[in-house]
Parts: structure tokens; sequence; C-alpha cells
């Protein structure tokens, strides 16, 4: 089963826009991960924030862990057409043997319209 | 230049038949994985191995078999038992606790799209 739910499935705005995504995982994790994918392409890594940090920028982007409540939230300021893509949230789930298990969400699509 | 390397780009194959895709990275990583993507969702784990000779299955590993006789490769069959093949299969990279580094991010492949003709 996938251990990420992304939310919204899909998303559509204006340039200049500020776009947040939202993803939901199931059990504890040693690191959550955020990843973007082109149509058709491989995905490249945007951010990882570690199970002990709460808050982490990377230019444009930003993104909250709240462990509490087992979420992460990906915001993209002032968004620009190129902005448009899939976008994935990953986790490491943490086991005993220490295992390197990726595992996915569904994604959610943003379309940026200039 | 270092990189993970997905061949072929599109295959196809016929009812009944094997197919092994490619994966080959040359950045030293331990920890190797392959994904199906169905169109407009998410990926699915299939098959993942942390080290050499050694691998785990995941969610959907079923009709699906891999080796990983070298560290730097990692292919997969899809077998005639898989019965929806069809699909856009990613591999991924990353280092692991091996090297004594946690918390790392993976590297991808450019996909292979699989259709059974």
């Amino acid at each position: 089963s996938q251990q990420g739910e992304e939310d919204p499935q899909a998303l559509s705005i204006q340039e200049g826009e500020n776009a947040t995504m939202n993803c939901s995982y199931k059990t504890s994790i040693n690191n959550l991960q955020w990843y973007r994918q082109n149509s058709g392409r491989g995905l490249v890594h945007l951010i990882l924030i570690r199970s002990n940090e709460r808050e982490k920028h990377s230019g444009r982007l930003r993104v909250t862990l709240d462990t509490s409540k087992k979420s992460s939230s990906l915001l993209i300021t002032a968004s620009r057409a190129a902005d448009t893509a899939s976008y994935f949230c990953a986790t490491v789930p943490f086991t005993q043997g220490g295992s390197e298990k990726l595992v996915f969400g569904k994604g959610t699509k943003l379309t940026v319209n200039p | 230049d270092g990189g993970i390397t997905q061949s072929p780009k599109y295959l196809f194959r016929k009812e009944g038949q094997n197919v092994t895709l490619s994966c080959e990275q040359n950045l030293n990583h331990d920890a190797m994985y392959w994904y199906r993507q169905d169109p407009g969702q998410g990926l699915r784990l299939i098959y993942y191995s942390q080290i050499v000779n050694d691998f785990q299955k995941g969610d959907i590993a079923e009709g699906y078999s891999v080796s990983r006789e070298k560290k730097e490769s990692f292919p997969l069959t899809v077998t005639s038992a898989q019965k929806n093949p069809t699909a856009f299969y990613l591999c991924a990279s990353r280092r692991g606790p091996i090297q004594g580094i946690m918390n790392t991010e993976a590297f991808f492949g450019q996909g292979t799209r699989l259709t059974v003709v």
C-alpha cells in the first residue's frame, strides 16, 4: 500500500501565485522527501526533511513537517509556468531493521497558467 | 557523467513473453529501486535492493523478478505472469546506510515505457 497521500490531486493557479500541496503518511518515518516529475520523465529530487526537523527552505520552496499529525506541506512561492509538473512526496518508513524502502504517494498535478 | 540509465526507452511485448528492463548506475549507490507508474497515478514499489545479492519485494512484486549480481546493475524482468504489464517503469538509486550515510535522496532514470501488443 502507498504510504503517502497528496492533497489536492490537481491544482491550477496563475503565474505569480503561491501553490501549496499537502502530504499525509501512515507510519513513523526517518525522513520525508518531495520530488517533481515533468510529463513522461523521471523524477527529480527537490528537498528532504528529517523527522526531527519542522521546516526547511530551498529557493522558492518551503517544506514543513508535523510528525504528530503525520503530515507535510510543500509551498512554492511566486510560481512560474515552468513549475507545471506533478509533485510527489516520499517517505522512508522507520523500521527496526533499518530498511531502505522508499514509498511514494499518488502526487499532485500542478498547472501554472501564464 | 554520473547518473542512472534505463534502457530501452520504449519496449513492446507480445502476450506470454518475458521481457527484461535494464537499469545501470555509476553513482556507487547501494540501494536500488523499481517502480511502476500507471497513467495519472503515483509510483508503486515493485522491488528494492539494499545491497548486492539481496533484494526485497515491494507492494506489487507479483509477476516481476529482479537480480542484483553487481552493485551497478538491477535488471527487472516482467514475466508472462504479470497480466497487465503496460505501464511506465522507473528505476532509482540512492546512497544507503551501508556507507554510513542516512537520509539521502533518490536519483531516477528516465524511465521505460512498456506496451503489450
